[in-house]
């Protein structure tokens, strides 16, 4: 069982709103990543840190930002919900070899 | 440079039957290739990975098979079974450095009964 923790697991908000999505892994792992998904659709990269204070993008950035301050912790934060935000958001953090770990992912709905 | 591209889309087999699930790549500095299962509502959990050292690698009725010069991967499910039917990613890295996984768009497994 991966120690990688993601919450709110289910969100439902207003447009417009800013929200940030948590997540936290106690394996002490360098790298984390923030994937998006529709059900069983392909993943989408959005961000990615490799240590603290390193933060990058990938193919989805443009609307969001995400910090690591923490080795343990790589929040997400939407400054302003869409509805086309709407989607599942996953969590993953590696050691510097090896497999990627997921969480749970959180399920958010921009109405 | 960064693209893994995955086939087929979706795929039924019957049980008992054989599941193949093709990947390729680009990036020849890649060195790590996992496979990915995802069950509805969950991540992504690894299922089975190699490194380039080695041509095939099993893990029970999991078998990876690695083409380095074709720059293919592949995995093949024996004996499929009900619950095997998932979505399963092909992935790939450079695993010194900092690159990120690079995912293949997913294949549907639904095995029949």
């Amino acid at each position: 069982e991966a120690d990688i923790y993601q919450t709110p697991r289910y969100l439902v908000i207003g447009t417009g709103k800013k929200i940030t999505l948590e997540c936290s892994q106690t394996m002490g792992h360098d790298k984390m990543y923030w994937y998006q998904q529709d059900p069983g659709m392909e993943l989408h990269l959005i961000h990615y840190s490799y240590g603290v204070n390193s933060t990058e993008k990938g193919d989805l950035s443009s609307e969001s930002t995400v910090s690591r301050i923490r080795t343990e912790h790589f929040p997400l934060t939407l400054e302003s919900a869409r509805p086309s935000h709407t989607s599942q958001y996953l969590c993953a953090s590696r050691p510097r070899r090896g497999e990627a770990f997921f969480g749970q992912g959180t399920r958010l709905t921009v109405v | 440079q960064q693209q893994v591209k995955q086939s087929p889309q979706s795929l039924i087999v019957q049980k008992g039957g054989i599941s193949i699930i093709n990947c390729a790549y680009e990036n020849t500095a890649f060195d790590y290739f996992p496979w990915y299962q995802q069950f509805p509502g969950k991540g992504p959990a690894l299922l089975i990975a190699i490194r380039p050292d080695v041509s095939e690698k099993k893990e029970g009725r999991f078998t990876i098979s690695f083409n380095k010069s074709a720059k293919q991967f592949s995995l093949h499910i024996m004996d499929s079974q009900p619950g095997d039917s998932a979505t399963y990613f092909c992935a790939a890295t450079q695993e010194a450095g900092n690159t990120p996984l690079v995912f293949g768009k997913g294949t549907r497994l639904s095995v029949i009964a």
